[in-house]
């Protein structure tokens, strides 16, 4: 759950396309992944949520992807938009209890 | 879902001197989590705050450096004591939301220290 770095990823996308934000996870015991946004002087909020039993969830315009093999998670948004503009991190639950690793987290900045 | 607040939002101190951070919820929450968020970095775990025992620290952090006070369910205090510009972060609490692991977080306090 440590950080990975100094400076986020960024990932600069044109108003109207796809974004796909990648995540690693660190742990293969972890049962239960959620996507968080953090606007600008904002605390994250919760944006789709997937149990490792699953492989794909889908919410409005945001896909979730998790492929346990790899231990690799993503997170498409279709036809971003500038309020998508945010920092985007993954969480991951590695054990019991109420606590969540967060992964190091993608600067998405968002074209007109 | 619940509202938190943080005070201050933001402050910058000198080095050596301690920082009260206040956290306060508008429904009665058994845990609450602290958090810091180093420029640019992601979210680190501080403790766990439970109500009516002491705090729960993960690697990194003791109750020397980061004292934590649960005086009722509703609102908690982190205090980052003797100061050093590597303490210079934003500091989140956060209580566990509707779904399973899910949280919900305050505004942050976003703290410099020169």
């Amino acid at each position: 759950g440590e950080s990975v770095g100094l400076h986020l990823p960024t990932l600069s996308v044109q108003e109207g396309d796809n974004s796909i934000i990648n995540c690693a996870y660190s742990n293969s015991a972890s049962d239960y992944f959620i996507w968080y946004k953090q606007e600008s002087g904002k605390g994250p909020q919760f944006i789709i949520d997937i149990r490792s039993n699953m492989d794909k969830r889908q919410g409005q315009r945001v896909t979730v992807l998790l492929n346990k093999t790899v231990k690799h998670l993503s997170l498409q948004i279709a036809a971003t938009q500038p309020g998508d503009s945010a920092v985007y991190f993954c969480a991951e639950n590695p054990s019991v209890g109420n606590m969540l690793t967060f992964g190091g987290g993608t600067r998405l900045m968002v074209k007109p | 879902s619940a509202v938190i607040s943080q005070k201050p939002s933001r402050d910058i101190c000198q080095r050596g001197t301690s920082l009260t951070i206040q956290c306060q919820v508008d429904s009665q929450v058994t845990m609450m989590f602290w958090y810091r968020q180093q420029p640019g970095q992601s979210l680190t775990l501080i403790a766990t705050a439970n109500q009516g025992s002491e705090a729960t620290y993960e690697s990194g952090f003791v109750i020397d450096k980061f004292p934590i006070s649960r005086p009722n369910l509703t609102f908690s205090t982190l205090t980052v004591s003797n100061m050093s510009p590597e303490d210079s972060s934003i500091y989140l609490c956060s209580v566990p939301a509707g779904r399973p692991y899910e949280q919900y977080f305050g505004p942050g306090t976003r703290l410099t220290v020169t």
